[in-house]
């Protein structure tokens, strides 16, 4: 089965302890991309990569940091997190036509 | 630039009326255009898309969507809406070949018995 695999969904974490969300995919596609839902702005890009060792700024890019080092995987770091991270994430995979696969999402919370 | 706006934060219609979400969309490029649902606590899923074909797309539950270029629109309609249609949609552009993608703020869709 298709699909896009986040984890943790939950995580309650400390200002500045640093944490890494996880993100995998089975599809072989080459674009990922990591998004920030909130209330009343809808999901905003984070950060994207075109294949592998490729990445660039979405919109919202502080704060953050990718790595792709290998095509299925798209880890979503945060160094120092700070409680305006507070959000729900969503990676996505993208297939050709541009059609976005959405992982469940990881809604973390920074105290 | 590409930007999109949802003109309705909110919409409420009775079971079996017809739905209209509205979706303007401002892009430098031929863009493709989207829509998608978010059933609450669950993820995103594609409800239709266009890509430089027909106008007039068709998509999964009953919705369409009809791009037009000169009114920059790509409005989200059903003729007769169900319980089960409640949830958030976003519209979302992506330039044709391009990496960004920006969505909408989302309209929340709410079904009255």
């Amino acid at each position: 089965e298709a699909q896009v695999t986040q984890n943790p969904r939950y995580l309650i974490t400390v200002t500045g302890k640093k944490l890494t969300v996880t993100c995998s995919q089975n599809m072989n596609h080459e674009y990922m991309s990591w998004y920030r839902q909130d209330p009343g702005l809808g999901l905003r890009q984070i950060y994207y990569s075109m294949n592998v060792e490729v990445t660039d700024k979405g919109d919202v890019p502080e704060g953050y940091k990718v790595s792709r080092k290998e095509k299925r995987n798209f880890p979503l770091i945060l160094e120092s997190p700070s409680p305006n991270q507070t959000s729900l994430y969503f990676c996505a995979s993208t297939n050709p036509g541009g059609e976005n696969f959405f992982g469940q999402g990881t809604r973390l919370t920074v105290v | 630039a590409q930007s999109v706006t949802q003109l309705d934060s909110h919409v409420s219609v009775s079971e079996g009326t017809p739905v209209l979400l509205r979706c303007n969309y401002s892009s430098s490029y031929s863009p493709s255009l989207f829509w998608y649902v978010q059933h609450p606590n669950k993820g995103l899923q594609l409800l239709l898309k266009y890509t430089s074909a027909a106008t007039l797309v068709k998509g999964i539950n009953g919705f369409e969507a009809e791009f037009k270029k000169s009114e920059t629109s790509f409005h989200l309609t059903k003729p007769s809406a169900h319980m089960s249609d409640a949830a958030e949609y976003f519209c979302v552009v992506r330039n044709t070949g391009g990496f960004k993608t920006i969505f909408g703020a989302g309209t929340r869709l709410f079904v009255k018995a």
